[in-house]
């Protein structure tokens, strides 16, 4: 069965410090992953995706993500963060693209609050 | 419409009472899903649409929540019987095609008394 793994809570941290959101899945077939983001009272937001190829994928809004199959991980970092980022961030998983329900599978999310 | 929209988006019942979640997909979107968000469960999926058939139910939690979609657009969640542990957030997700990119509308909020 496939699962996806956010250690982290929360994550404090101060404007202009680097980040990093991490998580691990488990499958044992091909994934496809994905963060989204929510800011307060507001839905959830596409950030970014894997899908296929380069397996450093970012966003327009500076942060990135890489796909590690050996490890299972598609971290989430942003090398400096700013107050607006201050938001919940979740790792989704679909293993299967185009062919199955596309159903995403969430972590229970990392809530970013950015401090000045 | 230009995003996925839902309503009510706020919603008090009280225990027993029936209610509806009414989800209404981006223009041409074929998949349409229902996902719920609560304190400690983080996001489930409930189910999902391909056009009007439900190829994929495995998340509904019991035979108290159903779904339907007519004309493969609005799609209505239906919770008999509320209980107080179906508070949660409602949310609902299009995609134009099957695995395609989600994208979600703002939530049902819904409060169980």
């Amino acid at each position: 069965a496939q699962s996806v793994t956010q250690l982290d809570s929360q994550v404090p941290v101060f404007e202009e410090a680097p980040v990093e959101l991490r998580c691990n899945y488990s499958s044992s077939v091909s994934v496809y992953l994905f963060w989204y983001v929510q800011y307060p009272n507001q839905g959830l937001q596409l950030l970014l995706k894997y899908l296929s190829g380069s397996t450093l994928v970012k966003s327009i809004n500076g942060f990135e993500a890489e796909f590690n199959k050996s490890q299972t991980s598609f971290h989430l970092r942003k090398p400096s963060v700013h107050i607006s980022d201050t938001a919940e961030y979740f790792c989704a998983v679909s293993f299967s693209y185009g062919g199955s329900q596309g159903n995403l599978i969430f972590g229970k999310g990392t809530k970013l609050s950015v401090k000045p | 419409g230009a995003g996925v929209s839902q309503s009510p988006s706020n919603k008090v019942t009280e225990k027993g009472k029936d209610v509806e979640l009414r989800c209404d997909p981006i223009s041409g979107h074929t998949a349409l899903y229902w996902y719920r968000q609560s304190l400690g469960q983080g996001l489930e999926f409930l189910i999902y649409f391909q056009g009007n058939s439900a190829p994929d139910k495995s998340g509904l939690p019991s035979d108290r929540f159903s779904a339907e979609r007519t004309g493969g657009s609005v799609s209505t969640l239906t919770i008999q019987r509320t209980q107080q542990e179906d508070s949660a957030v409602y949310l609902c997700a299009s995609s134009l095609l099957s695995g395609n990119t989600i994208y979600f509308g703002e939530g049902s909020w819904l409060t169980v008394v």
